[in-house]
Order: structure tokens, then sequence, then C-alpha cells
């Protein structure tokens, strides 16, 4: 069966550093991939999505993510962090095939050091 | 900006209580959805619809019905509340059925049964 793993349930950064968020899917050929974050007490908001061409995409609040079909991976970065990207981010991909069903991950929890 | 609203942030329900979720978009999108978020369990879909009084079950649809009467208002309907039905509600609206532009999400509406 498709599915998508975050390893990371919780990760912590300090203001200004890298941020590396990953995820990885489980389906033989390419799905459409999607990253979205959550602040507390909100819904989800969409910040990149790849279904085809380049492999590296450019999102929303600097954020940038790179599809890597050998590893199965699609991670989420940003060069540099701010205390307002502290949030709830879910990785989501869709088997497009069939019912075009999006699958979504359990989410990583980021939290910002000032 | 295109919006999706829920009705309700914060609702109080007694069991066996019915209860009505009011989730309204203003994109003209024909494909609407809902999930609730557990902690540890991600999304799961409940119900979704592709059209005016259309509907199809997701992963999750018992003790829930759903209402498309118009095309911009998707109601999710619990029609005995239960104490694990408490969750958060997030309704969600795609200008396609295969999804590949990503989802609009609402703000959610958290349930609590007691």
């Amino acid at each position: 069966a498709q599915s998508v793993t975050q390893p990371d349930i919780h990760i912590t950064v300090s203001e200004g550093a890298s941020l590396e968020l990953r995820c990885n899917y489980s389906y033989g050929a390419t799905p459409y991939l999607f990253w979205y974050v959550q602040s507390p007490g909100q819904g989800l908001q969409l910040l990149l999505k790849y279904f085809s061409g380049d492999t590296l995409v450019q999102g929303i609040k600097g954020f940038e993510a790179e599809f890597k079909r050998s590893q199965s991976s699609f991670n989420l970065r940003k060069p540099s962090v701010h205390w307002s990207d502290a949030a709830e981010y879910f990785c989501a991909v869709v088997v497009p095939s069939g019912t075009y069903k999006y699958i979504f991950g359990t989410g990583t929890r980021l939290k910002v050091l000032a | 900006d295109v919006k999706v609203t829920q009705s309700s942030r914060y609702l109080v329900k007694r069991t066996g209580e019915k209860v009505f979720l009011e989730c309204v978009q203003d994109m003209d999108h024909e494909n609407m959805f809902w999930y609730r978020q557990d902690p540890g369990l991600g999304l799961r879909l409940i119900y979704f619809s592709y059209d005016v009084k259309m509907k199809e079950k997701g992963d999750i649809p018992e003790g829930y019905s759903v209402s498309r009467e118009k095309k911009e208002r998707f109601s999710l309907i619990l029609e005995s509340a239960s104490t694990n039905q408490t969750s958060m509600y997030l309704c969600a609206s795609s200008p396609t059925p295969k999804g590949q532009y990503g989802y609009t999400f609402g703000s959610g509406t958290r349930l609590t049964v007691v």
C-alpha cells in the first residue's frame, strides 16, 4: 500500500539556522508531492507542490523542496529559519491513478529557538 | 483572497446530539472534502464530494454523513455525537478531482463531545 513517512515527529532549530524536514513515500511511480504548513489552531496551507518538471521546487515563505526519485524522497528546506516558521509541517502525496487518493504524513512539529 | 470558511472554530456538544459542521468555499470548486485530524494519526478522510448532490465515502465514514445541496457548501453531520468523535475537523476544496494543484483548507473546527 502507498504510504508517506515523516521520520521526525519533532525538530528544534535556532532562529537563523537552516532547516530540512524529511519526507519519504512508498509508491512505484512518481506521485504528486506536496508540503503543507499548519500554524497552531489553523488549517493547512499549501507551501509547494511537485508533479513534473524541475525537481527543485520553490514555494512560499522562502521554502523549497527537492524531489529525488532514487530515494523516494521530497525533503523540505529553508536556508534561514524565522521564529514565525514554528508550526507543524505535513508532507502529502497523490497517487496519480485510480481514485487519485491524497495520503498525508503524520507531520513534523517545528520549534524555533530565539 | 480565496477562502474556505468553517462556521465554527470551537464547538462543545453533548453525547447523542446531532451536530452540523458547515463549510463554504468561494472559489467555485467542484471538489470538497472533510477530514478529521487527531494527534499521531494525521489527517483521515471522512467524506468527499465531486459535485452538487454527490458524495463518496472516505476512509472513516462511520458515524458521519454529509450534505452538498449547493456547490459552495459542504456540510458534515454527526447523527449522534459520541466522545470518540472529539477531534479537529478540517474542510478542504480543490479545483480538480485529481488534486494536483493542492487543496485549500479551512481553519478547522475543534469539536469536543462531552
